[in-house]
């Protein structure tokens, strides 16, 4: 199965704008593998804010959004507060198979 | 409200058996893409097994393969995941995830591996 890459930590200024990426050892992510983004504080279940690559659900704040970048599927924070520091996951879809990333550490600093 | 809720959880030995299951309100199973993920303590999430709405096909990462069942019953609204073989490994909280573009994820149930 395929591995997908995401940086360990980012730290990004309160306020500031800051993007996490996901990668795909078969070479470039499409939209066809149908990122998906998840949030996930410590102690709590994920919970689910980018689908198929920059939809978001209705509880998703506007400050993120989802796209390809260079080949990649990147999650951008714009406008980064102290309540966004969290891991984020990525996943992609590979023909019916999925696989997450290992997860970015976002620390809000 | 769209809820999912994991059961069937606990501690067992190397080699045993578990059943987890999900309940679905707030929403149908049929047509929707369900999948199980589990998270050690400490780490990253991991995809366990994915079930097609449309197709009902069933797929398996290759560290569960040929020792996880993953099973729907639309009369109960529920997904199953059968656990055979089990391995100190496979030691996590296990979750369900669903419902319209995977909106929806359960609390977990935790599941433990030991002698």
């Amino acid at each position: 199965q395929a591995v997908v890459t995401q940086e360990p930590s980012v730290t990004v200024s309160p306020g500031g704008t800051v993007t996490l990426t996901c990668a795909s050892s078969t070479g470039a992510v499409t939209s066809g593998h149908y990122p998906y983004w998840f949030q996930q504080k410590p102690g709590q279940a994920p919970r689910t804010l980018i689908y198929d690559t920059n939809n978001k659900h209705s509880w998703t704040p506007a400050r993120f959004s989802g796209s390809l970048l260079g080949g990649k599927a990147a999650l951008t924070l714009s406008g980064a507060q102290p309540e966004d520091e969290a891991d984020y996951y990525c996943f992609l879809f590979y023909d019916g198979d999925v696989v997450f990333g290992g997860g970015t550490k976002l620390t809000v600093l | 409200e769209v809820q999912l809720v994991e059961s069937g959880g606990g501690l067992v030995n190397p080699g045993g058996s578990l059943r987890l299951t999900c309940v679905a309100s707030g929403f149908t199973l049929t047509g929707n893409h369900m999948t199980w993920v589990r998270q050690a303590s400490g780490k990253g999430l991991e995809w366990i097994s994915f079930i097609n709405g449309v197709t009902n096909k069933i797929s398996y990462a290759d560290s569960v393969k040929g020792r996880f069942t993953m099973s729907r019953d639309d009369a109960k609204n529920s997904v199953y995941l059968q656990m055979n073989s089990l391995r100190v490994e496979d030691t996590a909280l296990y979750y369900c995830l669903g419902a319209g573009s995977f909106s929806s994820w359960g609390q977990g149930t935790p599941v433990t591996v030991s002698s």
